[in-house]
């Protein structure tokens, strides 16, 4: 059950696009299309806002978007906006009923 | 709405025990299964445990295995995390988590298990 592998940190300027990686294995990532995003500012509980690979819950911006290919997945946000600074986490389902989260990643809008 | 609220955290001794609660509201407690996870201080996020909705099957990180025990009761729309054999890499916030489809889609706000002498 080793963590998946994220940057620890990522930026961009407001309206830019920025994408955060997450590289898992065949036994996970690799394996099952039950990849989540999740968006944590601090001091708060996380935020589903991809589930699936790209498939967004209700309420959340189409701004976030969320890809796969192999063992890895990618969350990519575009026209980037102050709110969109915080900590982002991938998970994905391991199989057996275990879930593995990302190392997690620090956006900072500069 | 969908609200999860824990309780219970705080600071014990290492070798010791701490139970932890997650009251639900909002939505049918009984068709969902449920998770914890952990946030160690300044670190990532660590699935810890899982129960069916019936509270039948349990399933358990790694690191937990043997020391912790998830149970549920569906009369009280409630979650328990009963923490035994406590260590210093157990200091955490607890999250109790919502599954929906193989997503952890609804949080609570979490709570602090300190583990310290």
């Amino acid at each position: 059950q080793s963590a998946l592998t994220q940057p620890a940190s990522v930026s961009g300027s407001p309206g830019q696009s920025i994408t955060i990686s997450c590289t898992g294995t065949s036994s996970d990532v690799g394996s099952y299309k039950f990849v989540s995003w999740y968006q944590q500012h601090p001091g708060k509980a996380p935020k589903l806002i991809i589930y699936e690979v790209s498939k967004w819950p209700s309420g959340v911006s189409d701004r976030f978007s969320g890809s796969k290919s192999g063992n890895t997945a990618s969350l990519t946000i575009s026209g980037l906006q102050a709110e969109d600074e915080a900590d982002y986490y991938c998970c994905s389902y391991a199989g057996s009923v275990t879930w593995v989260f990302g190392g997690g990643t620090k956006l900072t809008v500069l | 709405e969908v609200q999860l609220v824990e309780s219970g955290g705080g600071l014990v001794q290492p070798g010791g025990s701490l139970r932890l609660s997650c009251a639900a509201s909002g939505f049918t407690f009984t068709s969902y299964e449920l998770s914890w996870v952990r946030q160690a201080p300044g670190k990532g996020l660590e699935w810890v445990s899982y129960i069916s909705t019936s509270g039948s099957v349990m399933y358990y990180a790694d690191s937990v295995k043997g020391r912790f025990s998830i149970s549920r009761d569906n009369a009280k729309n409630s979650l328990y995390l009963q923490m035994n054999s406590l260590r210093a890499e157990d200091t955490a916030v607890y999250y109790c988590a919502r599954i929906g489809g193989y997503r952890h889609d609804y949080w609570g706000q979490g709570t602090l298990v300190t583990v310290s002498s």
